[in-house]
């Protein structure tokens, strides 16, 4: 299996641009996650879904973040607009089941940019 | 939610036994507590849960009192690969749309040579 596959790897826009991150979770795995990564902040749970449908979007920061699932092979985290404090890896997990507490297998991650 | 409290950072050095203490005091009784290692540049990856006693797997051992306040992550006989960040987290099976979990800023560990 190839793991959790997320694109692009590394991502620098300027400030006001929308941005698009992709992920493609595991095949069969029926819980999928969305996690954004900064140094002062470390890792917090943005949004996840459960069978494609989302469950809790409490953790999406503001408006200009959105998030949806279309199938079970595909998934996207957009911002618009972007600012520079949205500057951070984002990661996609999935698993197996819904997700608490069973391992989340997590993607290499999105290195975000915004100058 | 569970909140939990783990040391920012420890060092050890190769072929030592590290142990890692997390504390999550306000543990209700459906949580689990899993352990995730994080490479740099790369995302976190589990290494071993448990809700309570000892569980132990080919990677590391998970030790949790009978009160379950805290838990001890032990690696033993650690090498310089195993340098990377440890987070607990603590988190319940229930369904509904209020489950977290809390990642915080785990531990940083460094094996010197």
């Amino acid at each position: 299996d190839a793991g959790v596959i997320q694109s692009p790897r590394h991502e620098v826009t300027e400030m006001g641009q929308e941005v698009t991150l992709r992920c493609k979770p595991i095949s069969g795995h029926n819980s999928l996650f969305w996690y954004r990564q900064t140094m002062m902040r470390g890792l917090e749970l943005l949004i996840y879904f459960n069978n494609n449908v989302p469950i809790d979007d409490s953790g999406m920061p503001e408006d200009r973040f959105s998030a949806k699932m279309p199938n079970a092979s595909f998934s996207t985290l957009k911002i618009q607009p972007s600012e520079p404090r949205d500057s951070a890896v984002y990661f996609c997990a999935s698993s197996p089941t819904d997700g608490f507490p069973y391992e989340q297998y997590f993607g290499p991650g999105t290195r975000l940019t915004v100058t | 939610l569970a909140k939990t409290t783990q040391p920012i950072s420890m060092d050890s050095y190769e072929g030592q036994e590290v142990n890692i203490t997390c504390s999550h005091n306000n543990i209700a009784t459906n949580d689990y507590i899993t352990w995730y290692q994080q490479f740099p540049s790369q995302g976190p990856r589990f290494i071993i849960q448990g809700y309570k006693t000892k569980v132990t797997n080919e990677v590391a051992s998970l030790f949790i009192p009978a009160d379950r306040k805290s838990s001890t992550l032990s690696l033993p006989r650690v090498s310089l690969s195993d340098t990377a960040v440890y987070y607990c987290l603590v988190g319940d099976s229930g369904v509904g749309n209020n489950r977290k979990l809390i990642w915080g800023l785990g531990t940083s560990l460094a094996v010197n040579p």
